[in-house]
């Protein structure tokens, strides 16, 4: 069965810092992976996912993440965060073929000026 | 892109009675909905998938009599929750797939806020 850890539950980081929101899955072959964002009382948006192919993503808002296969690990990345970007963060993995996607219990980013 | 279109995005029932809740694919035909619950600070759950023409398949502890789903069209999904009570209160959220991904798209509507009073 797939499963997604996102290990920290909220994080806080200052406007124009960096910022990684950690994710590992466990899948039994290659996964889909994707980050989605979350705002409150909002539906999901993708910020990106990752099929096959090259191993750093590009998403939407200045976003990427790295798949790392002997990590079992899928980290969202942002050079530098804008306030705008607290919101609620969920990683998921996705089966290929039955198409069912598993997500992580969320990160909740908070941007302190 | 794949667009999914889900209402009410907000609605408030009395304990007992029956809400729907629509999920359509705009762009595209979905083949396969899926329909998740999110608890207030929790993540979501999925509760069952929908294929168009037959029955929905539930996750366990999911009661189907209660969340009927039908999958009547390519780009209709419906939730009822039946007899609805004050625990049924949450954010729920469909996931259409059919779209030009890969993994058939992925998309998710804006979701549904249920209150049961």
């Amino acid at each position: 069965a797939q499963s997604v850890t996102q290990p920290d539950i909220h994080i806080t980081v200052s406007e124009g810092a960096s910022l990684e929101l950690r994710c590992n899955y466990s899948y039994g072959a290659t996964p889909y992976l994707f980050w989605y964002v979350q705002s409150p009382g909002q539906g999901l948006q993708l910020l990106l996912k990752y099929f096959s192919g090259d191993t750093l993503v590009q998403g939407i808002k200045g976003f990427e993440a790295e798949f790392k296969r002997s990590q079992s690990s899928f980290n969202l990345r942002k050079p530098s965060v804008h306030w705008s970007d607290a919101a609620e963060y969920f990683c998921a993995v996705g089966a290929r073929g039955y198409q069912k996607v598993t997500f992580g219990t969320g990160t909740k980013l908070q941007v302190i000026p | 892109g794949a667009v999914v279109s889900q209402h009410p995005s907000r609605v408030i029932c009395k304990s007992g009675t029956s809400v729907k809740i629509e999920c359509r694919s705009l762009d595209f035909q979905a083949t396969t909905m899926f329909w998740y619950r999110q608890f207030p600070k929790q993540s979501l759950m999925l509760m069952a998938t929908s294929n168009e023409g037959s029955k929905a398949t539930y996750e366990q502890g999911v009661e189907k009599d209660k969340f009927l789903i039908n999958h009547a069209s390519l780009t209709l999904s419906t939730l009822t929750v039946t007899s609805a009570h004050p625990e049924d209160s949450s954010f729920y959220i469909c996931s259409a797939s059919g779209g030009d991904s890969p993994a058939g798209g992925y998309t998710f509507g804006s979701g549904t806020r249920l209150t049961v009073v």
